[in-house]
């Protein structure tokens, strides 16, 4: 099966300050997915991208799939105390049942 | 509440005994998964079930592992024989189409930690 790779696995971010997360399948993707992990809870559903080259943005978090639906990446712009959080990006192969997460993103906020 | 509910919360247990969690997922969501998350890594999948059917389990599962469905509602999961390399959280997750449509993301449980002595 795929394998998916996150980078940087850790993300210490000065409030204000913009960064962005990186995500790469070892296989072409059917879609990727991300989810957000605050301290002692459960992964949260934040998007879904499907197309290739796809660029979705939700308030300060810009999403994209890459144009050979391999990799994606995380940018969030303008970084709050509400952004700590590990986020997982989740790839789907074709013809796959499920989802292959990949290590996360752990990101802290200096106020 | 209408979310994924798991039972127990946490589970403490010596090593060779046998724990069983339960999961109840969305009441509409036909597709439920177990997956499996230790400290800094993402969840590992375990197991895929659409209604009571078990479609799919991870190769990194042993024998020691069993999960089920019986009515397409809620799944257990049994360890038996506990490691202590069992020890991680075990998270169930629901769906209500197959990954990739509409609105096939997964809906997670808050999830049943598991510590074995």
């Amino acid at each position: 099966g795929q394998q998916v790779m996150q980078i940087p696995q850790y993300q210490h971010v000065q409030e204000g300050e913009d960064f962005t997360t990186y995500c790469n399948s070892s296989t072409t993707l059917s879609n990727i997915q991300w989810y957000k992990q605050r301290p002692g809870g459960h992964p949260v559903f934040l998007i879904q991208l499907v197309k290739s080259g796809e660029v979705k943005k939700q308030k300060r978090l810009t999403f994209q799939f890459g144009e050979a639906k391999k990799n994606s990446s995380l940018h969030i712009t303008a970084t709050q105390t509400t952004d700590v959080g590990t986020y997982f990006c989740a790839g789907l192969g074709s013809n796959d049942y499920k989802l292959s997460f990949g290590a996360g993103t752990t990101v802290t906020v200096r106020a | 509440d209408t979310g994924v509910s798991q039972d127990p919360r946490h589970k403490i247990t010596k090593r060779g005994q046998n724990v069983t969690f339960r999961c109840d997922p969305i009441s509409e969501h036909n597709r439920l998964y177990w997956y499996r998350q230790t400290l800094g890594q993402g969840p590992e999948f375990l197991t895929y079930f659409q209604n009571e059917a078990q479609l799919e389990k991870s190769r990194l599962l042993s024998d020691r592992f069993s999960a089920e469905r019986p009515k397409g509602s809620f799944s257990t999961l049994e360890i038996q024989r506990t490691e202590q390399g069992d020890s991680a959280m075990y998270l169930c997750a629901s769906s209500l189409l197959p990954l990739g449509g509409d609105t096939g993301e997964l809906f997670f449980g808050e999830g049943s930690r598991l510590t074995v002595l």
